[in-house]
């Protein structure tokens, strides 16, 4: 079946303890993205990748770091998780031969940082 | 400034009631897209539909359709005869050639469907 993955779904941390979020897609997609939900806010980009080694900041990138080492692999990092980066995250990824606005994404992961 | 507003933060209707959620959106670009995405209380993101710039028929699919307004840079979404299962956040989303396509989202609109 064709899908993006994320783990975990849900995570409750404290401020300061590094995690990652993972990210995995199996449809060979070139294109990954990482968003984040906040209310009244939307969805706000991170980062994005599209391709292997090739990441780009999104609309609010600070505080997060990412890695594109394979296609189908893109965790996103937060070394010194705050409070103000509890949300819910998204991560998507496009299929190849299509523009990067036809996006497939993830069950999302909802995070808490106390 | 704002690329993509929906207005309306939170709607109520009783079921059966037709129910319409504004989109408007800004852009210069002459190659674009939008899109409506819902998002029901489970949280995963659904996809309705894509329309582009350049095709300003209006859709319907099933219960749901699509205006799409070059003249008032509006997309809006009508459900007719609401239904409790359609209660979600819907978020409506632009895309430019001028941004790489990246995806612009609106901040969403609450829908309760009450029986």
């Amino acid at each position: 079946e064709a899908q993006v993955t994320q783990n975990p779904r849900y995570l409750i941390t404290v401020t300061g303890k590094k995690l990652t979020v993972t990210c995995s897609q199996n449809m060979n997609h070139e294109y990954m993205s990482w968003y984040r939900q906040d209310p009244g806010l939307g969805l706000r980009q991170i980062y994005y990748s599209m391709n292997v080694e090739v990441t780009d900041k999104g609309d609010v990138p600070e505080g997060y770091k990412v890695s594109r080492k394979e296609k189908r692999n893109f965790p996103l990092i937060l070394e010194s998780p705050s409070p103000n980066q509890t949300s819910l995250y998204f991560c998507a990824s496009s299929s190849p031969g299509l523009r990067v606005d036809e996006q497939f994404f993830g069950p999302g992961t909802r995070l808490t940082v106390l | 400034a704002q690329k993509v507003t929906q207005a309306q933060t939170e709607i109520s209707v009783v079921e059966k009631e037709d129910v319409t959620l504004d989109c408007v959106y800004e852009t210069r670009d002459t190659t674009y897209y939008l899109f409506w995405y819902k998002q029901p209380p489970s949280g995963e993101l659904v996809f309705l539909i894509r329309r582009n710039s350049f095709d300003e028929q209006n859709e319907i699919s099933g219960r749901y359709s699509w205006n799409f307004q070059k003249s008032t840079s509006s997309f809006n979404f009508t459900i007719t005869a609401s239904q409790v299962v359609d209660s979600a956040v819907y978020f409506c989303a632009l895309s430019e050639a001028d941004s790489n396509y990246q995806l612009i989202w609106g901040a969403g609109t609450k829908l309760i469907i009450k029986p």
